[in-house]
């Protein structure tokens, strides 16, 4: 099973400035890489697929890189609805395996 | 619109079982794969298991093979998952999600709100 570690588990970034939220898979999983946002009491929400590709409807403050074992989801100019739980998930091989999250916080 | 609506969960006791329902709509039901993902109180997301658009390919989290069973009415688009001997362990907000292919993996792009499952004496 690949075991997908998120880092850090917790990130304080005002609202106005840039986070950045790593993923890192066990073995390489190309870029079969998707993050998610779920916000409290909310189903999971597709941001981005690839590892690089925006879903429908989200906006371009969302950037997703990386590939192989890295892997980064920026976003820009954070807005207060981004404030939320951030997952990535590979799906190179089965089983599906999610990180463990990061909650992105209000500093 | 695509919509995905699970029903089913409870509250049932240890060993017990319960058969989890998801209606969809919007889609070809048929030509989507679809998953199960549960989340525990206060925990992450965990995949549960997938079956492939026709319903001839499943697969199951090693957590919950040999107990429960996926599977889909293509002529009803709905997605069923059967637990049995369920354990504590089991509680959580049980998600269903579509897939974006019919057969190969892939992410998931639309989710249902969820039911909850509690597994108590």
């Amino acid at each position: 099973e690949i075991v997908m570690t998120q880092s850090p588990v917790t990130l304080s970034v005002s609202p106005g400035e840039r986070a950045t939220l790593s993923c890192r898979a066990s073995q390489s999983v190309s870029s079969n890489l998707a993050w998610y946002q779920q916000k409290p009491g909310q189903a999971p929400r597709l941001l981005i697929y690839g590892a690089s590709t925006r879903a429908t409807g989200i906006p371009g403050r969302f950037t997703g890189s990386g590939s192989g074992t890295e892997f980064t989801l920026t976003i820009s100019s954070l807005q207060s609805e981004d404030f939320a739980v951030y997952y990535c998930q590979q799906y190179n091989n089965w089983p599906y395996t999610f990180g463990q999250g990061t909650k992105l916080e209000i500093k | 619109e695509v919509q995905l609506v699970e029903s089913g969960g409870g509250l049932v006791q240890p060993g017990g079982s319960l058969r989890l329902s998801c209606a969809a709509s919007g889609f070809t039901f048929s030509s989507y794969a679809m998953s199960w993902v549960r989340q525990a109180p206060g925990k992450g997301l965990e995949w549960v298991s997938r079956i492939s658009g026709s319903g001839g390919s499943t697969y199951y989290a090693d957590s919950v093979k040999g107990r429960f069973t996926i599977s889909r009415d293509n002529s009803k688009n709905t997605l069923y998952l059967q637990m049995n001997s369920l354990r504590a362990e089991d509680t959580a907000v049980y998600y269903c999600a579509k897939d974006r292919y019919t057969i190969s993996p892939s992410y998931m792009d639309v989710w249902g709100k969820g039911t909850t499952v509690t597994v108590s004496s």
